[in-house]
């Protein structure tokens, strides 16, 4: 069981590249999450989904998209990459059958815009 | 909108000794979660204690335990016996619970969050 995997780990994009965060869930977890932290601050949520096919915006969604067709997969695509994006991402689930909707988080991905 | 505010960026300890954090947080919501999460260097985010707001027994878990005070909206983290291995930022984090409303109604807010330091 690993949990939540996010990949890659690292990279470093110039501005107006395009990328995909990748995040998988190997829990069955209905919820999906993602969040950015920036220096100093905690996270952010950008995108979050109920399920597969449904998907809705968070606090900080400008600049990014999402797409949910299955229960394990929530990418987070990055379309014409800007400093201001450069920031750690993290991916999350949580299940609405856990009375307290803990929420697991992925290890990180960090993105660097030059 | 919920705010989470963490007062202190940056605090030490000496190895075995007792320290608090603190958080407070705004909300017009009367039932909701509140967590404490750490990120240590690795960067994974790690919940070490929640509290249901209905319930006004405050939460422990081993070494780590809460202060929960409901009406002053206060929810500050107890950590007993400090470690090396509790070197990190610790994160205060608010969450609604309105059933019915979708994932949306249960993401997280977090505060800004406090280095902690544990000294040999």
């Amino acid at each position: 069981n690993a949990g939540v995997t996010q990949t890659p780990k690292f990279r470093i994009l110039k501005i107006g590249q395009s990328m995909t965060l990748q995040c998988t869930q190997d829990m069955n977890h209905n919820y999906m999450y993602w969040y950015r932290q920036d220096p100093g601050m905690g996270l952010k949520l950008i995108y979050y989904s109920v399920g597969a096919g449904i998907t809705d915006k968070g606090e900080v969604p400008n600049g990014y998209n999402v797409s949910r067709s299955t229960t394990e997969d929530f990418p987070l695509r990055l379309e014409l990459a800007a400093p201001s994006q450069t920031s750690v991402y993290f991916c999350a689930s949580s299940s609405s059958r856990n009375p307290s909707y803990e929420q697991y988080f992925g290890p990180g991905t960090r993105l660097t815009v030059t | 909108a919920q705010t989470v505010t963490q007062s202190q960026p940056e605090m030490s300890v000496q190895e075995a000794e007792t320290v608090t954090l603190s958080c407070t947080y705004d909300t017009s919501e009367s039932n909701y979660y509140l967590f404490w999460y750490k990120q240590p260097p690795s960067r994974q985010m790690i919940l070490v204690i929640r509290q249901e707001a209905y319930k006004q027994q405050n939460a422990t878990e081993n070494r780590f335990s809460v202060n929960f005070q409901k009406a002053a909206k206060s929810f500050s983290l107890k950590i007993s016996d400090s470690q090396l291995g509790d070197t990190a930022m610790y994160f205060c984090a608010f969450m609604k619970t309105a059933r019915g409303s979708g994932a949306g109604s249960y993401q997280l807010t977090f505060g800004k969050g406090t280095k902690l330091s544990v000294i040999p």
